[in-house]
């Protein structure tokens, strides 16, 4: 079944270290995104790339790296440099912007 | 960047239908409109999509007025299952600018 895959589902991480989300798809999607979710907010988004080797900041990039080196996978760095990084993250991808997005099941990260 | 407004939450019972309307007085021309269904812990789901008039799936309805400022989504007959944060997008197909969600229409369903 075609579907998008977010691991690890929970996730903890010492204060000071880097962390990376991965995120793979295998619906041929072009774009992928990376969402933040805080609880009770909405989402609000990190980075996106439309095709392989590009992508764009959100609203909420820093502290954050992504890299788009395959159609299939987007992975997503919390850096030290992301001072409040415990959240739920949410990885989706579509056909094109706002052609309906697929979401993955999310990744629960907590700072310890 | 066309901006959305919805209810912060609605309540509803089982059986019943449930409209929840969302404000997007600045929509452009090229804009659709898109709806999600998000339940607690998981990834918000694809629910319709719309340009103008009516839109209806096996799920929900989409009602669009013509002045496309406003837009209604409809659920038939819901269940405690629905229980859900519903969001309200908008977005031109392929325009790399309009990718935000907002906070959502939180809705209970009570038996």
């Amino acid at each position: 079944d075609g579907g998008i895959t977010q691991s690890p589902k929970y996730l903890f991480r010492k204060e000071g270290q880097n962390v990376t989300l991965s995120c793979e798809q295998n619906l041929n999607h072009d774009a992928m995104y990376w969402y933040r979710q805080d609880p009770g907010q909405g989402l609000r988004l990190i980075y996106y790339s439309q095709i392989v080797n590009d992508f764009q900041k959100g609203d909420i990039a820093e502290g954050y790296s992504v890299s788009r080196e395959k159609k299939e996978s987007f992975p997503l760095t919390v850096t030290s440099a992301q001072k409040n990084p415990t959240a739920f993250y949410l990885c989706a991808s579509s056909p094109a912007a706002n052609y309906g997005y697929t979401f993955g099941s999310g990744t629960r990260l907590t700072v310890v | 960047l066309a901006k959305t407004t919805q209810p912060i939450s609605m309540d509803s019972y089982e059986g019943q239908e449930v409209n929840i309307t969302c404000s997007h007085n600045n929509i452009a021309t090229n804009d659709y409109i898109t709806w999600y269904q998000q339940f607690p812990s998981q990834g918000p789901r694809f629910i319709i999509q719309g340009y103008k008039t009516k839109v209806t799936n096996e799920v929900a309805s989409l009602f669009i007025p013509a002045d496309r400022k406003s837009s209604t989504l409809s659920l038939p007959r819901v269940s405690l299952s629905d229980t859900a944060v519903y969001y309200c997008l908008v977005g031109a197909l392929a325009d790399n600018n309009d990718m935000r969600f907002g906070a959502g229409t939180r809705l209970t369903v009570k038996p």
